[in-house]
C-alpha cells in the first residue's frame, strides 16, 4: 500500500522555524513531482510548494515565497519543507502530495499523506 | 478569496442527481484541465476527477466531470449518504506568478 507519512509539525512562535518531513513507501518516489498543500482549520485547500521529480525545479505560492523552501532526497524517499519566518496565518495542516512528473505543475494530486499540523502562536 | 468560485453549500436527497459548479476565467478553467477532490472531515482529500472528466481507478461511475468555457461541473448521480463531504475543484492558472488554485469548496449535505 502506498504511504506518505508526514512528521515535524508542532507549535512554534511567530518568526520561528520548523522543518517538515514526508517519507514515502511502496511508492516510486523519484518518478513523481511532490507538493505541499495546506489547509487551515475550517478552511479550504492551498497549494503552497512544488518540486520536480529530480528536485531541480521548485515553485511556490506567492504567500510563502522567500519563507518556505521545498526540497527532496530521492535516495531516502523523503520530501522536506523548511519553514522560516513563520506567521500566524501559516497555521494549518500540511499535506505531502504526489503529482505527475510530466507535465509537472499539474494539480493532479494523488497520493496524499495524512497531514501534519503546524500551529504558529505566541 | 479564490479565483475559482464554488457555492459554499449544496444538498440533495438519496437517489437524486446533484451538480456542483466551479466558475473561473479564461486563464484557468478556460485553458487548463480541472481536477475535483472529495474530502471527509478529518481526512485527506481524495482525487475524484482528473483532466476535467476522467475518473481515476476505483471512483464510482456515479461521479462525472465536465467543462464548458470558463466553468466546470461535478455531477453525482444516485446520491448516497456516504457522498456527504466537501468537494474542491483545482486548476492551474496561467496568469498567476505562483501555483495553481483550489476553489473554496462546496459542502454537500445528503438530506
Amino acid at each position: 500500500e502506498v504511504q506518505l507519512v508526514e512528521s515535524g509539525g508542532g507549535l512554534v512562535q511567530p518568526g520561528g522555524s520548523l522543518r517538515l518531513s514526508c517519507v514515502a513507501s511502496e511508492f516510486t518516489f523519484n518518478s513523481y513531482a511532490m507538493n505541499w498543500v495546506r489547509q487551515a482549520a475550517g478552511k479550504g485547500l492551498e497549494w503552497v510548494a512544488a518540486i520536480s521529480d529530480s528536485g531541480g525545479r521548485t515553485h511556490y505560492a506567492d504567500s510563502v515565497k522567500g519563507r518556505l523552501t521545498v526540497s527532496r532526497d530521492n535516495s531516502k524517499n523523503t520530501l522536506y519543507l523548511q519553514m522560516n519566518s513563520l506567521r500566524v496565518e501559516d497555521t494549518a495542516v500540511y499535506y505531502c502530495v504526489g503529482s505527475p512528473a510530466r507535465p509537472w505543475l499539474v494539480p493532479r494530486f494523488d497520493p496524499w499523506g495524512q497531514g501534519t499540523l503546524v500551529t504558529v502562536s505566541s | 478569496h479564490s479565483v475559482l468560485t464554488q457555492s459554499p453549500s449544496a444538498s440533495g436527497t438519496p437517489g437524486q442527481r446533484v451538480t456542483l459548479s466551479c466558475s473561473g476565467s479564461s486563464s484557468n478553467i478556460g485553458s487548463n484541465h480541472v481536477y475535483w477532490y472529495q474530502q471527509f472531515p478529518g481526512t485527506a482529500p481524495k482525487l475524484l476527477i482528473s483532466e476535467s472528466n476522467q475518473r481515476p481507478s476505483g471512483v464510482p461511475d456515479r461521479f462525472s466531470g465536465s467543462k464548458s468555457g470558463t466553468s466546470a461541473s461535478l455531477a453525482i448521480s444516485g446520491l448516497r449518504s456516504e457522498d456527504e463531504a466537501d468537494y474542491y475543484c483545482a486548476v492551474w492558472d496561467d496568469s498567476l506568478s505562483g501555483l495553481g488554485v483550489f476553489g473554496g469548496g462546496t459542502k454537500l449535505t445528503v438530506l
